[in-house]
């Protein structure tokens, strides 16, 4: 099945710093979403981006499908960003449909 | 408001408990999902079901059993667990099972003593 591989896996900032999240991915891909986990274990959505470039607020992302790569860009961090961003990946055919996560990249940012 | 919701939040039980997790959606999706996260191991995928019919079943124990009675409904029947089952289990939603946005629950936290 797909492998999906998230770095780095711990990253400190100061607030107002930018930062950029990474996640490869070993196939092709229908279905990419990042989503961010706060404290309490909630998953939040923050892009379904198979491929592209989304933009939400202080948040962007993009996924380039041909170098099986995307990235989370996070502007101006703020403290209530910190967590762990998790990037999840699925392919289509032979039953594989599942979404296959990453290991996570676990952000702390410091006021 | 996600649209999932799980209860109970939190539920710490014993080894020769019977239990049940809920998981409700109102996204009218076809599809949920039952992931487990252990400490330090990414989200498993434990379960699949799609319109109310089971397609995946990942090698999880038998004491761990789904139940989806119609679309917007999926439980996890728990029995004679172990400490090693203590985790965060993570309901999910999607408009079908092939390459939809996924949507998640709060999760509960499952303690087993």
């Amino acid at each position: 099945g797909i492998q999906v591989e998230q770095s780095p896996p711990d990253l400190i900032l100061q607030e107002g710093a930018n930062s950029t999240l990474r996640c490869n991915f070993s196939d092709s891909v229908n279905n990419l979403q990042w989503f961010h986990q706060n404290p309490w274990g909630q998953l939040i959505n923050l892009f379904y981006i198979p491929s592209g470039t989304k933009q939400n607020g202080r948040l962007s992302a993009t996924t380039v499908a041909t170098e099986r790569y995307s990235l989370l860009y996070i502007s101006s961090s703020q403290t209530t960003d910190s967590g762990v961003y998790f990037c999840a990946a699925s392919t289509l055919g032979g039953g594989s449909e599942k979404l296959v996560f990453g290991k996570g990249t676990k952000l702390t940012v410091n006021p | 408001e996600t649209g999932v919701t799980q209860t109970p939040r939190h539920l710490v039980m014993g080894m020769t408990n019977k239990k049940s997790l809920k998981c409700e959606q109102h996204l009218g999706h076809n599809a949920m999902y039952w992931y487990k996260q252990s400490a330090k191991k990414p989200l498993e995928l434990m379960f699949v079901y799609s319109l109310e019919e089971r397609v995946e079943n990942n090698s999880v124990p038998s004491r761990f059993s789904p139940e989806c009675p119609n679309s917007s409904h999926l439980f996890l029947h728990l029995h004679t667990l172990q400490p090693e089952d203590s985790a965060l289990y993570l309901c999910a939603s999607s408009a079908s099972r092939l390459n939809t946005e996924a949507f998640f629950g709060q999760g509960t936290r499952l303690t087993v003593v």
